[in-house]
């Protein structure tokens, strides 16, 4: 019973497409994280979500936005792919209360390629 | 110089020694975090540190609030302990930083 899971694992698409990627955590965690892996190994924060509220939003391109229905999901919808939009994106989820001292918990990681 | 700094970056042993690597950081924190990241990609938390030591299996992880350090032991390393593991501390609210990680190979 996965504790983290995203889908879908492996997508692949053309430039200009709009795609999402869904996230969804059963451990009952209140924070929810977007990170994108890029080419060179780093793990970036994208967004955080705490109880469906955004708290961090990072500097990335308005193309990408997330949504947060309930506190058990965090889904990434991005706008016109580009070919830097290649990566491996990850969610994360924490219970965190307030604190930012919650164990991380990983999802499988989602490898995006834009041909 | 990036606010958290791993060493070493490329680490490469025999099964059966004794790795540490290390992860030095220059920010407040509330806490520190290990990770795993396997070659098939999916990344594993080992440990959640803000102070003292835990253990885990063959995993020992150390930190020193002073002296803003933190240790990853693996004893009796194995070939599956090959990955890549990762450091990254809590700064501001939420906020995580990154190390760039050490990638440790271990042969047979």
């Amino acid at each position: 019973d996965t504790a983290v899971s995203q889908t879908p694992k492996y997508l692949v698409t053309q430039m200009g497409n709009d795609k999402s990627i869904k996230c969804e955590q059963n451990l009952g965690h209140d924070t929810m994280y977007w990170y994108k892996q890029d080419s060179k190994k780093f793990l970036k924060i994208m967004f955080s979500y705490n109880n469906k509220e955004l708290i961090i939003n990072e500097t990335v391109p308005n193309r990408f936005s997330p949504k947060s229905p309930d506190k058990a999901h965090l889904n990434l919808h991005i706008n016109s792919l580009e070919l830097g939009d290649s990566a491996v994106y990850f969610c994360a989820s924490s219970q965190d209360a307030g604190q930012g001292t919650g164990e991380l918990f990983f999802g499988e990681g989602s490898r995006l390629t834009v041909l | 110089k990036n606010e958290v700094e791993q060493s070493p970056q490329n680490l490469t042993a025999q099964e059966g020694e004794f790795i540490t690597i290390n992860c030095s950081y220059s920010v407040g924190i509330s806490a520190l975090h290990w990770l795993q990241q396997h070659p098939g990609g999916g990344i594993v938390s080992l440990f959640m540190l803000s102070s003292g030591k835990k253990k885990h299996g063959r995993l020992i992880a150390t930190i020193n609030i002073q002296e803003k350090h933190s240790s990853l032991h693996i004893t009796a390393s194995h070939p599956r302990d090959s990955a890549v593991y990762i450091c990254a501390v809590r700064g501001s609210n939420y906020q995580l930083i990154w190390g760039a990680g050490t990638k440790l190979i271990i042969k047979p």
